[in-house]
């Protein structure tokens, strides 16, 4: 079975530009959450959704933005990039019934 | 969220068991204690959780205080594949609105050949 699947893998943006991530959790899997890891640090929430609906929103500005789609696909939306946006953007997809949550091997977003 | 508090760094000998503390002084009844790692450039892997009785899987063991304020995750016979930061996490019941994790800096493990 496929496992958690981020795009782009890598990638380079200057200051100001917006981005957009995308997430394709395990099949069957209806919870995604995103989280941010800045080098030499613990991954931190970001958002959590649920049957399409935000049941969980971390200390981000309102310049990171995230949706769920109908086939449980997500999106990570980072508007007016700062250079302190550069990390490894983590979507985690879940089961529910066990609480375990399955990771990608993430986005490697640079700013310039 | 309830803190957990990690070594920042460990060394184990390859083949030998290792043993990796977390204090959780602050615990409540109702937290479960999870346990994560991070290979070097790959996302965090579920490892183990339990609540209040000693947990094992083809991973690990998790063994927990009777007072459940400190936990020690074990792997038994370490590998170089076992390298990694190991993260302890206290989550509360999982009810689709609750899957937050909150990870701390973790233990790095190093194992010596």
């Amino acid at each position: 079975d496929a496992g958690v699947t981020q795009s782009p893998t890598h990638l380079i943006k200057t200051r100001g530009q917006h981005v957009t991530l995308r997430c394709s959790p395990i099949s069957g899997h209806k919870s995604v959450s995103w989280y941010q890891q800045v080098l030499g640090q613990g991954p931190q929430f970001i958002f959590q959704y649920y049957e399409k609906e935000e049941r969980g929103r971390g200390n981000f500005p309102d310049r990171f933005s995230a949706r769920q789609f109908p086939n449980y696909s997500s999106e990570l939306n980072v508007n007016a990039l700062l250079l302190g946006d550069s990390a490894l953007y983590l979507c985690a997809s879940s089961d529910t019934n066990t609480g375990e949550l399955f990771f990608g091997e993430g986005s490697r977003l640079t700013v310039l | 969220d309830a803190k957990t508090t990690q070594p920042n760094s460990m060394e184990s000998n390859e083949e030998e068991p290792v043993h990796l503390p977390c204090n959780h002084s602050t615990i409540s009844g109702t937290d479960y204690i999870h346990w994560y790692r991070q290979l070097p450039s790959q996302g965090p892997e579920y490892v183990i959780h339990g609540l209040t009785s000693n947990v094992n899987n083809r991973m690990a063991s998790l063994a927990i205080a009777e007072d459940r304020k400190s936990s020690t995750l074990i792997l038994h016979r370490a590998t170089l594949r076992d390298a990694a930061v190991y993260y302890c996490i206290l989550k509360g019941i999982s009810n689709f609105g609750n899957e937050k994790l909150t990870f701390g800096t973790g233990t790095r493990l190093t194992i010596i050949p």
